[in-house]
């Protein structure tokens, strides 16, 4: 069964602090990994993609692919009260012979002001 | 900037009536998703579209589900007899190219009684 795995939480992290999200995927030939967002009732928005190994950074937010050990993390710098929300990892899975995304259960972050 | 919309935001339906979800993708893509949400799970993957025909769809989507992009704008999900437990968010989304990245609307949610 290909999974893409996440700690549900919830991860409560003070106002200003580093959050760092995680997430375990089964399929090796995985190419494409997205990090979403979504607030409580509303739709998934897209964080940031990565698809090489290695960091990528965009503002507070930095990924982190590592496909040797089929890991996926999402680092939020200087959280605020608003990145409070479920986020969301999703991997385009079979060696990119699809489309379709995979995604995991979410992590419940709790930024406290 | 452009956004995928849906219509309508929550559909409530008696159970063996069917429904129709509507989506307006991002106008210069060529994927169409649906994925569903049930109540405090993750995001699943019903169906992916493209060239006026399906490319791919999961286990969920049976014979009681359909799709169709009946003009040059919409995108439209058909349940034909509705079950209990098609109680769901529903979530259209678009990308502009394969496996590129996924934009989601907001959502329409069901609810069969």
């Amino acid at each position: 069964q290909k999974e893409v795995e996440q700690n549900s939480g919830p991860l409560s992290v003070p106002e200003g602090a580093i959050a760092s999200l995680n997430c375990t995927y089964s399929d090796r030939g995985s190419q494409s990994f997205f990090w979403y967002r979504q607030y409580s009732g509303k739709s998934p928005e897209l964080i940031m993609f990565i698809y090489s190994n290695g960091d990528k950074e965009d503002g507070r937010f930095t990924a982190q692919l590592n496909k040797a050990s089929q890991y996926v993390s999402l680092l939020i710098r200087d959280s605020q009260p608003s990145d409070s929300a479920t986020y969301l990892c999703a991997v385009n899975m079979y060696g990119g012979a699809t489309n379709k995304l995979i995604f995991g259960t979410g992590t419940l972050l709790a930024v406290q002001p | 900037e452009p956004e995928v919309t849906q219509t309508p935001s929550h559909q409530v339906t008696q159970m063996g009536q069917e429904v129709i979800l509507r989506c307006v993708p991002i106008s210069n893509h060529l994927y169409f998703y649906w994925y569903r949400q049930i109540l405090g799970q993750k995001v699943e993957f019903l169906v992916s579209f493209y060239n006026n025909e399906i490319s791919e769809k999961s286990e969920i989507f049976d014979d009681q589900f359909s799709v169709e992009r009946p003009d040059g704008s919409n995108f439209t999900l058909k349940i034909r007899s509705t079950k209990l437990e098609d109680s769901a968010m529903y979530f259209c989304a678009s990308s502009g190219e394969f496996r590129e990245t996924q934009y989601f609307g907001p959502g329409t949610r069901l609810l069969v009684l």
